[in-house]
C-alpha cells in the first residue's frame, strides 16, 4: 500500500518569505505525485503534478515541486508567499489506480 | 464547461437514518472517485469507478456504505443507518480516465452531519 506523510499540519510564513511544504511518500512502484490546494469553503484544485520526465515541476500561482526519488520526497515550494496563498495543501500519490492523500498542511501567511 | 457537482451541499440527519449523496461528474469523464474528509484528517478513499469495470470498493469503511454509478455518469453514495462518526465532508472527483496520471477534478463536497 502507498502512504503519504506531510510534515507539519500548520505552517506560518511572512508575506514575501519562502514557502516550503514537505511531502514524503512510500510507494512500491514509480509513483504519480500531486499537490492540491483547498481554499476556504472551496473544493480541491490541482496545483501541479509529476508523472514522468523532468523532476522539477512547475504549477500554478508560482508554485513548484521537485520529485526526489532517492529521498522519496515531493516538497512544494514558492519563492515569495502572498496573502492569497493561505489555504490547505494536500500532497497525493497514485500507484496508477487509487489515490492516497496526506493529512494536509494549513498555510498561514502573516502580513 | 461545467465542473463536478454534488448535492446536497449540506445534509443534517438523525442517527440511524439512511442518506443518499449525489455526484454529477464532468461529461465524458470515465473515472469517478468518492472520498471522505474528516476534520483534521486527509482525504480517505472510499470507492473508485472506472468505465464499465467493477468498482474498487476497498476503501468503504463498513457494509453500511455503498455506491453505484448509473450509465457511467451520475453516482450515488448511500450510507445506511448513519452513525455520528459518519459526520464528514464527502467529496467526489472525476477524471478523464483512471490510471493515476490524469488530473482529478473535485466537486465542492457534501457536508454530512449526523445528530
Amino acid at each position: 500500500a502507498q502512504s503519504v506523510t506531510q510534515l507539519g499540519s500548520h505552517v506560518s510564513v511572512s508575506e514575501g518569505a519562502l514557502v516550503l511544504l514537505r511531502c514524503n511518500y512510500s510507494s512500491s512502484v514509480p509513483p504519480y505525485l500531486f499537490w492540491y490546494v483547498q481554499y476556504p469553503n472551496q473544493g480541491l484544485q490541482l496545483l501541479l503534478k509529476y508523472t514522468t520526465g523532468a523532476t522539477l515541476v512547475k504549477g500554478i500561482n508560482g508554485f513548484e515541486a521537485e520529485f526526489k526519488k532517492s529521498e522519496t520526497s515531493f516538497h512544494l515550494t514558492k519563492p515569495s508567499a502572498h496573502m492569497s496563498d493561505a489555504a490547505e495543501y494536500f500532497c497525493a500519490v497514485s500507484d496508477g489506480n487509487q489515490f492516497y492523500f496526506g493529512t494536509g498542511t494549513s498555510l498561514t501567511v502573516i502580513p | 464547461g461545467a465542473g463536478v457537482s454534488q448535492s446536497p451541499s449540506n445534509k443534517v440527519t438523525e442517527k440511524g437514518k439512511d442518506v443518499e449523496l449525489r455526484c454529477d461528474p464532468i461529461s465524458g469523464h470515465t473515472a469517478l472517485y468518492w472520498y471522505r474528509q474528516s476534520l483534521g484528517q486527509g482525504l480517505e478513499f472510499l470507492i473508485y469507478f472506472q468505465g464499465n469495470s467493477a468498482p474498487d470498493k476497498s476503501g468503504l469503511p463498513s457494509d453500511r456504505f455503498s455506491a453505484e454509478r448509473t450509465g457511467g455518469s451520475v453516482s450515488t453514495l448511500t450510507i445506511q443507518r448513519t452513525q455520528q462518526e459518519d459526520s464528514a465532508v464527502y467529496l467526489c472527483a472525476s477524471s478523464l480516465e483512471g490510471g493515476g496520471n490524469y488530473e482529478q477534478y473535485f466537486g465542492p463536497g457534501t457536508r454530512l452531519t449526523v445528530t
